[in-house]
């Protein structure tokens, strides 16, 4: 089965600090997803990548495809207490009858 | 906020009743998709439905039902429960549903289910 697995599990930075959270496939991924989430809430879309070796960034949050399209990182630059919450990468498989995969998350803590 | 409501947000019952939570999909969004999130489990992609038809099932229960209604609003109706059941449970809509193109999902606030 798909599965998503993301690094690291859980982050504590200094704010002003630079940090990337990965996101690894076993398989090809046809459209892979990045969402944030505060605990219990819903989950804010942030960013949507589909070619290999796309590159899309939103104000300090920058997230890359592979080429191979199998691993995903999400960048973000100096980071700030407003980007605190858990970090989850979503996939679908396409092809296969449309299965949504999500990661575990990555939990962010951002010290003032 | 994404557009996406979802009723009820908090919902206690006990164990072996049924349940029936409702979606509205963002304005203009023909696709609606079900997840559930669980400490243990994560979250889980449960059904998708595309302009009132059935398009990808995950890992529903049997004991787990959904339908799309005619105005694109959905409902995910549990029965049965377990307390194993008690969990965040997600609505999420896009605009369309392609075999070929992803869509970005909009998430809605979400259900919290407490099964006593």
């Amino acid at each position: 089965s798909q599965e998503l697995e993301q690094s690291p599990q859980s982050l504590i930075v200094q704010e002003g600090k630079n940090l990337t959270i990965n996101c690894t496939s076993s398989k090809t991924l046809y459209g892979l997803y990045w969402y944030k989430q505060k605990y219990g809430e819903g989950l804010i879309f942030l960013m949507m990548l589909q070619k290999g070796g796309e590159e899309k960034s939103h104000e300090k949050i920058t997230a890359k495809l592979d080429e191979k399209k199998q691993q995903s990182s999400l960048h973000i630059t100096a980071s700030q207490p407003s980007h605190a919450g858990i970090y989850l990468c979503g996939a679908d498989t396409l092809n296969t009858g449309n299965q949504f995969y999500f990661g575990t998350g990555t939990s962010l803590t951002v010290i003032p | 906020d994404s557009g996406v409501t979802q009723t009820p947000k908090h919902l206690i019952t006990a164990t072996g009743q049924r349940v029936t939570l409702r979606c509205s999909p963002r304005s203009g969004d023909l696709s609606v998709y079900w997840y559930q999130q669980s400490l243990d489990q994560g979250l889980q992609f449960l059904i998708q439905y595309y302009n009132g038809e059935e398009r990808a099932k995950g890992n529903i229960l049997e004991r787990f039902s959904a339908q799309q209604f005619p105005d694109l609003h959905s409902e995910l109706n549990l029965s049965s429960l377990e307390l194993g059941d008690s969990a965040l449970y997600f609505c999420a809509s896009s605009p369309r549903a392609s075999e070929l193109i992803s869509y970005e999902q909009y998430f809605g606030p979400g259900t919290r289910l407490t099964v006593t």
